[in-house]
């Protein structure tokens, strides 16, 4: 069965350094977004992605953060100057449409900024 | 902006028991998720409804529109059940991020 893949599973780095997470959706989806959740909190969501262009981003997503599809088949999230504050996990998840379908979300990256 | 709330938040149950979700919301909403979330944190999702009730093996989910209001319910709960589960509020209007509730953490005892 089809599955959306994340790399690197763990990321360490340190405060004002910038990362780059990885997802690759399932193939003939769409739809991409981007969601984190702090460690003990509610999954919030980030960004959402189509047509190579965002679609719809929340108030955490600010000029810090930036999204690409620079392929194919890869999706990515930059955050350019990390801050203690960005820790947790993100997830990216896909859907084959918007509006009333279900997302496959990926196994997550846990980032750690030291 | 929308507001999902769910309860309880702590369940603890016997293997067999009749399990009960609940979760509600504030805004109008085009569906409602239910998804689950394992101890390593990966999210699998469930149900995706936008009204009347949906079954899936032992799984079932039932929403109310009027009253903004959606269950989840687990027959013959067993030990693998036990797991976080999450509402989520998909909106109206062309938009399309899930705003999620805080989780059920949910424990089947054997």
């Amino acid at each position: 069965e089809p599955e959306v893949t994340q790399t690197p599973s763990h990321q360490v780095t340190q405060m004002g350094q910038e990362v780059i997470l990885r997802c690759v959706p399932i193939s003939n989806h769409l739809y991409f977004y981007w969601y984190r959740q702090i460690l003990g909190q509610k999954v919030e969501f980030l960004v959402s992605f189509y047509n190579n262009e965002i679609s719809e981003k929340s108030e955490i997503f600010d000029d810090q953060f930036s999204v690409e599809r620079p392929d194919g088949s890869n999706f990515t999230l930059k955050i350019r100057s990390t801050k203690l504050e960005d820790s947790a996990m993100y997830f990216c998840a896909s859907s084959r449409r918007t509006y009333r379908m279900e997302q496959y979300f990926g196994p997550g990256t846990r980032l750690t900024v030291t | 902006k929308n507001e999902v709330e769910q309860s309880p938040q702590n369940l603890t149950a016997q293997e067999g028991e009749f399990i009960t979700i609940n979760c509600s919301y504030s805004v109008g909403i085009s569906a409602l998720h239910w998804l689950q979330q394992h101890p390593g944190g990966g999210i699998v999702s469930l149900f995706m409804l936008s009204s009347g009730k949906k079954k899936h093996g032992r799984l079932i989910a039932t929403i109310n529109i009027q009253e903004k209001h959606s269950s989840l319910h687990i027959t013959a709960s067993h030990p693998r059940d036990s797991a976080v589960y999450i509402c989520a509020a998909e909106p109206g209007g062309g938009a399309d991020g899930l705003t999620f509730g805080k989780g059920t953490h949910l424990i089947i005892q054997p």
